[in-house]
């Protein structure tokens, strides 16, 4: 019905620990994952991206995962900051026709306690 | 400029009324989208321009009418909703089609009363 899916998955913890937000995709033809943060109020925002030829890419402070096998996607944050609160999703891409196209997944809200 | 910007920022209508949505970029992208994003939900493609010319458009209701008058705008006019499209509305831009960099606008909260 449609309460199903109101609630998005959500993910609290304290400042300065390590926070890892976890996402299944659905395409195995996707060939390009992008974790994006979203703000009240704002658009996504772009975080870090991986191709599919690798399993791991790092940034400042985030590190995305990539498990082909299995279809999951992961963000790690180190030393969570106030910041951070936000809902944050997976987006795979892939090729549907003639064009490139971005599918978001589920999101989930980051909780930052002080 | 690397921004693609949106007004108006809200939007209350009501559902006789006819009302447009516009979006602009000066990045020199030549693909640019709509998604509409409910509350506690990922954004959902609607329409996908490439070249100014629409190359997808998701099942989107006719009251959804989708323009792209030159490379740097995009306008979505809206005529007829019901209070169940009161939603984000997102516009974004990439270089090409076949080009993965997205660029998000801050989006359009439209209230239909």
């Amino acid at each position: 019905g449609e309460s199903v899916g109101l609630h998005l998955p959500t993910l609290s913890v304290q400042e300065g620990d390590n926070s890892i937000i976890n996402c299944a995709y659905s395409n195995s033809a996707s060939d390009y994952f992008i974790w994006y943060k979203q703000e009240s109020g704002k658009g996504p925002q772009f975080i870090i991206d991986i191709r599919s030829n690798m399993d791991k890419r790092q940034g400042q402070r985030v590190t995305v995962l990539l498990n082909k096998t299995v279809k999951h996607l992961s963000l790690q944050i180190a030393a969570t900051q106030p910041g951070d609160s936000a809902v944050y999703f997976c987006a795979e891409i892939g090729t549907s026709g003639s064009a490139r196209q971005l599918t978001f997944g589920s999101g989930t809200q980051l909780t930052v306690l002080p | 400029d690397t921004e693609v910007t949106q007004t108006p920022k809200h939007l209350v209508m009501g559902m006789t009324n006819k009302k447009s949505l516009k979006c602009e970029q000066h990045m020199g992208h030549r693909a640019m989208y709509w998604y509409k994003q409910k509350a506690k939900k990922p954004p959902e493609l609607m329409f996908v321009y490439s070249y100014e010319k629409l190359s997808i458009n998701e099942s989107v209701p006719s009251r959804f009418s989708p323009e792209c008058p030159n490379s740097s705008l995009l306008n979505l006019h809206l005529h007829a909703l019901q209070p169940e499209d009161s939603a984000l509305y997102l516009c974004a831009s990439s270089q090409g089609p076949h080009w993965d960099g997205y660029t998000f606008g801050s989006g359009t909260r439209l209230t239909v009363v």
